[in-house]
């Protein structure tokens, strides 16, 4: 299996500044990585496919970069919405899916 | 857009099977592969499998021993079957979709239900 790590594993970030997500992978997946937002009670919601494109509602100021092991998420402007559980998953093998443990966001 | 939701037993017996359903409403004909996946304390999200629209499955290795899909598409849904429990299979299941080959990603959710696995 791809083994995908995350970090760091909470991230504490003041109103309207930048949280910065890291997620590597155990071995090149491409851009074949997906992001998620879950809140708590919720199910996870897809944010960014392809590593870099947004999904369908996904706000402009949340952006995804990276390719090959390396991958990172960006929210540029923190607010009290974006509080959650971000996990990172990797599709570049298709049968055998597997996702990151996770960074959770707090707002100072 | 398609919405997913799950139903289920909340409590199985150790060593006893579970089975669970996903009933699908919505625009499903856009959906390609329809999938499982769980949430556990200890081991986080983990990808359980999936099934077509023409019932081919795949299965994560890890599970595969115990796992079976199936789907009924003329009542929109789809099942999952995971035999010889144990207290590590206690999580929350969740339905989800996967919207295009290729796209192994999951793009639509259900809420979610809680399995429990005690005596």
């Amino acid at each position: 299996d791809i083994v995908m790590t995350q970090s760091p594993a909470t991230l504490s970030v003041s109103p309207g500044e930048r949280a910065t997500l890291s997620c590597r992978a155990s071995q090149s997946i491409s851009s074949n990585l997906a992001w998620y937002q879950q809140k708590p009670g919720q199910a996870p919601r897809l944010l960014i496919y392809g590593a870099s494109t947004r999904a369908t509602g996904i706000p402009d100021r949340i952006s995804g970069s990276g390719s090959g092991t390396e991958f990172t998420l960006t929210i540029s402007s923190l607010q009290s919405q974006d509080s959650a559980v971000y996990y990172c998953q990797q599709y570049g093998d298709w049968q055998s899916l597997t996702f990151g443990g996770g960074t959770k966001v707090e707002i100072k | 857009q398609v919405q997913l939701q799950e139903s289920g037993p909340g409590l199985v017996k150790p060593s006893e099977t579970l089975s669970l359903t996903c009933t699908v409403s919505g625009d499903s004909s856009s959906r390609f592969y329809w999938t499982w996946i769980r949430q556990t304390a200890g081991k986080g999200l983990e990808w359980i499998g999936r099934i077509s629209g023409s019932g081919s499955t795949d299965y994560n290795p890890s599970l595969k021993s115990r796992v079976t899909m199936s789907r009924d598409t003329s009542k929109n849904q789809f099942s999952l079957r995971l035999t010889s429990l144990t207290a590590a299979d206690t999580a929350i299941y969740y339905c989800a979709t996967i919207g295009a080959p290729g796209r192994w990603y999951f793009d639509s959710w259900g809420q979610g239900t809680h399995v429990t696995v005690s005596p």
